[in-house]
């Protein structure tokens, strides 16, 4: 697609219950990173996907969020019993090669997430 | 202290004022990037830096290396310019952005 995709835009869940994000990245990004801001603060690195290496799971708060991707396809973020400190607006990013430097980063809209 | 840090934190300007914000970064990068984003949005890419002076419309963007320091200027500030502005730099070891605070920014019609 011409950009980024991710869906759903908007997404309010019970505690406790478990969500599933996806992206849709440009067609030809190798490079995937998913990203979460919480109210009024900056944003925090969550998982890198690149490529068919191994993906850099270290911004993961907790055993609870985990992350796939196919190649360099779409890409899902789920995260399993939900807790109120996971409302954020969830985003992700491609880019054409590892570092971004030289190509730069497109970013999806974001999905935003509520657990009540 | 932060490794980017942008000021100011908070900027409110009138119609059609030149806007300046700045961006300083303590490690070494392979480039800079200004993004903004809209309340309620996404993040849209402005620039990627790694050396001299960008220009895309009203907004230009400079960067000094030897400084460590950038800045992102808004030519006849619009309404719609109201957004919050991201620096973030790309670190010469791998591929994870540091991102500044933002600043937001709302011009006043």
């Amino acid at each position: 697609g011409a950009g980024v995709s991710q869906s759903p835009s908007n997404k309010v869940t019970e505690k406790g219950k478990d969500v599933e994000l996806r992206c849709d990245p440009i067609s030809g990004h190798t490079a995937l990173y998913w990203y979460r801001q919480r109210l009024g603060q900056g944003l925090e690195f969550l998982i890198y996907f690149q490529g068919n290496s191994a993906p850099d799971k270290s911004g993961l708060p907790s055993d609870r969020f985990s992350a796939e991707r196919t190649g360099e396809s779409v890409s899902t973020l789920t995260i399993q019993r939900t807790q109120q400190e996971d409302s954020a607006v969830y985003l992700c990013a491609s880019s054409l090669a590892a570092t971004g430097a030289h190509y730069g980063y497109t970013f999806g809209s974001g999905t935003r997430l509520t657990v009540v | 202290k932060n490794e980017v840090e942008q000021s100011p934190q908070n900027l409110t300007a009138q119609e059609g004022e030149f806007i300046t914000i700045n961006c300083s970064y303590s490690v070494g990068i392979s480039a800079l990037h200004w993004l903004q984003q809209h309340p309620g949005g996404g993040i849209v890419s402005l620039f990627m830096l790694s050396s001299g002076k960008k220009k895309h419309g009203r907004l230009i963007a400079t960067i000094n290396i030897q400084e460590k320091h950038s800045s992102l200027h808004i030519t006849a500030s619009h309404p719609r310019d109201s957004a919050v502005y991201i620096c973030a730099v790309s670190l010469d070891s791998n591929y994870q952005l540091i991102w500044g605070a933002g600043t937001k920014l709302i011009i006043k019609p």
